[in-house]
């Protein structure tokens, strides 16, 4: 299994500012991942985090808006940048195995996002 | 393209009966699916998942499901209910065939057991 610790845990911010999230697992993992979640809601992915190289964005997300890093196996960031208020909401990291006897993901705790 | 529906925003039910939280995926290729369980101010823990063999799969807190290809189902189920399984489920379903490790959610069930 995997640990994954997330920081901040939540944040208010003002509208034009950018945050940046950490996420950092306790074990190497091939597979790390960004969603976004309104409460009680769906996740929507908006990119895999790729080691040593540019993020794999879903449609609808881009980098200049959510820059992602990942300099190594364990650990990523996700930048959230010129916020708006529709920018509110939770930021889940994700990261996993593949392969199909160890394939799943773990998830941090998210990061509550709000922007006024 | 790949999609998860999980028809129902919330499932009640007695402690003590059995439930189900229905899901239903649509994918070109073949499925891995996956069950998460979302406590309240937590994150998601994976519950349980199917990727080949055996249609029913167990999985944690006595959790099963069932893979149905026919129907293009893999319900959840359980057979006695505890009020402390209260939470949000989600359905997850990845597209072996694509090359991608993409997951896609469905929208959520949440369960209340009533005491």
């Amino acid at each position: 299994s995997a640990v994954i610790s997330q920081k901040p845990s939540r944040d208010i911010c003002q509208r034009g500012t950018s945050l940046t999230i950490q996420c950092q697992v306790d074990s190497q993992v091939t597979m790390m991942f960004w969603y976004r979640q309104q409460p009680g809601q769906s996740l929507t992915l908006i990119a895999t985090a790729n080691q040593g190289s540019e993020a794999t964005y879903e449609s609808g997300f881009v980098i200049d808006k959510f820059p992602i890093s990942r300099p190594n196996l364990t650990f990523s960031t996700l930048t959230v940048s010129n916020m708006s208020p529709e920018d509110s909401s939770i930021y889940l990291c994700s990261a996993g195995q593949g392969g199909a006897t160890n394939e799943k993901l773990f998830f941090g705790s998210g990061t509550q996002l709000s922007v006024l | 393209a790949q999609s998860v529906a999980q028809p129902e925003d919330q499932v009640n039910v007695a402690e003590g009966n059995p439930l189900t939280v229905k899901c239903t995926y649509s994918v070109s290729g073949n499925p891995y699916l996956f069950w998460y369980v979302q406590y309240p101010n937590r994150g998601l823990q994976f519950l349980l998942k199917y990727i080949t063999g055996d249609n029913l799969v167990k999985g944690s807190y006595g959790f099963e499901a069932e893979f149905n290809k026919s129907q293009t189902s893999f319900h959840l189920k359980k057979p006695s209910a505890l009020v402390s399984d209260s939470a949000l489920y989600f359905c997850a379903v990845r597209d072996v065939n694509s090359g991608t490790y993409k997951y896609i959610f469905g929208t959520g069930t949440r369960l209340k057991v009533l005491a």
